[in-house]
């Protein structure tokens, strides 16, 4: 079964650094969202990707962040200048739809910031 | 801000058990209401996908309800077994048509052999 890869498993990096987080969608779907979970809070929205452009973004997702489809398969999220909180585990979706189907989950990258 | 709210936090039961959890939603602005089942260090795994009121879905032991009048959708696990042992998550497509998802905090089920 077609799944969605993210590498790296886990990501240590120091505070002022710049990040790139990667996935791989399902090759078939055309909506992308990162999601994030703090350690002990509720998986949160960070961002939807449609037709190379963001569909939506929450007040999580400011000048710090920024998303891109570089190739036909890879879809990344950066983060400049991390900071403490951005520690996370940090989870990519895809859907063929945005609503009525699943979204499919890849298996999180975890990131410290030191 | 949309908040979902699940119950119970965590439930311990025995092998053979049947269980279920609530998970609960603005009924305004309703575009769908995703399950999700957790297991640690792998990948949420998709559920149902739950649009219409009054809707009732079923996979093998596991069962959903939805009314999104009232605003709550009951996940059911018929004779639970320790592999049903994970986090149930449930989250609201609302507000917006971009597929948004807003989470509950989880239930954490462990099903004690």
């Amino acid at each position: 079964e077609p799944e969605v890869t993210q590498t790296p498993s886990h990501q240590v990096t120091q505070m002022g650094q710049e990040v790139i987080l990667r996935c791989v969608p399902i090759s078939n779907h055309l909506y992308f969202y990162w999601y994030r979970q703090i350690l002990g809070q509720k998986v949160e929205f960070l961002v939807s990707f449609y037709n190379n452009e963001i569909s939506e973004k929450s007040e999580i997702f400011d000048d710090q962040f920024s998303v891109e489809r570089p190739d036909g398969s890879n879809f990344t999220l950066k983060i400049r200048s991390t900071k403490l909180e951005d520690s996370a585990m940090y989870f990519c979706a895809s859907s063929t739809v945005p609503i009525g189907q699943p979204q499919h989950f890849g298996d999180g990258t975890r990131l410290s910031i030191l | 801000i949309l908040n979902v709210e699940q119950s119970p936090q965590s439930l311990h039961v025995q092998e053979g058990d049947s269980t279920n959890f609530t998970c609960s939603f603005p009924s305004s602005n309703f575009y769908a209401l995703h399950w999700y089942r957790w297991e640690t260090a792998k990948s949420p795994e998709a559920l149902f996908v739950m649009t219409l009121n009054g809707d009732e879905k079923k996979k093998g032991r596991i069962s959903a309800t939805l009314n999104t009048k009232e605003g709550y959708s009951y996940l059911y696990i018929k004779g639970s077994q320790p592999e049903d042992s994970a986090t149930y998550l449930c989250a609201l497509a609302g507000g917006t048509s971009y597929g948004k998802l807003t989470f509950g905090q989880g239930t954490i089920l462990t099903v004690h052999p």
